[in-house]
């Protein structure tokens, strides 16, 4: 089946510009996380959605950064007045069940940021 | 909150022998350990994962390991091939409701043929 999708791919912002990133999860999963990917990094977690409802927001670097799953699905993440430090890759990943974790995290290719 | 170390950051190895990546971890309440290979520009393939109640499993050329005394996992790779050539991270997963994952810093495996 389909697995996870990210759009853009790619996007060049400049300074101060808003964007917003889409994440469509594998259907019927539950779980769906955000991670931010700096260059010659792993991944490192910003948020966390179980359906719509977000549980975990603690990743998120500052007040510029939003993430939405109104209905359990589709998730965006938007970053207001983007600046340099966000240049980075944003991974979407999803999983299946919530209770109890050891779930598998399938990720999407990733929307690699430029801020310039 | 959990932090995880990986060591080395690079590996070479001749085509053919075995790549061995270490990984340890500090919060004792993980007992979710996967390992992720992603090759330049595409996303991470999950490519084994242990749980804290096994200590080895085996995939096949891949095995991972896991001293949950000492908090540390390992990443074993048999009979290397040009395509296992990727970046390998290690995550650990806190048994707090809440599945985020803690990656390593990565390591960069090179296979010489």
């Amino acid at each position: 089946g389909a697995g996870v999708s990210q759009s853009p791919r790619y996007k060049v912002a400049k300074r101060g510009q808003d964007v917003a990133l889409r994440c469509d999860p594998i259907s019927g999963h539950v779980s769906l996380f955000w991670y931010q990917q700096a260059l010659g990094q792993g991944p490192e977690f910003l948020t966390y959605f179980q359906n719509e409802a977000q549980l975990d927001k603690s990743g998120l670097p500052s007040d510029r950064f939003f993430a939405e799953r109104p209905e359990g699905s589709v998730s965006t993440l938007k970053i207001q007045r983007t600046q340099q430090e966000d240049s980075a890759v944003y991974l979407c990943a999803s999983s299946l069940l919530a209770s109890g974790g050891q779930e598998t995290q399938y990720f999407g290719p990733g929307t690699r940021l430029l801020v310039l | 909150g959990e932090n995880v170390e990986q060591h080395p950051s690079t590996l070479s190895v001749q085509e053919g022998d075995s790549a061995v990546i270490k990984c340890t971890y500090s919060d004792s309440a993980s007992n979710y350990f996967p390992w992720y290979k992603q090759e330049l520009g595409k996303r991470p393939q999950l490519i084994i994962d242990i749980r804290s109640n096994v200590g080895e499993k085996k995939d096949q050329r891949i095995a991972v390991t896991l001293n949950k005394t000492a908090k540390h996992f390992s990443l074993h790779i048999t009979e290397t091939q040009p395509e296992d050539s990727a970046v390998y991270f290690c995550a650990a997963e806190s048994n707090f409701g809440n599945e985020k994952l803690t990656f390593g810093t990565g390591t960069r495996l090179t296979i010489i043929p």
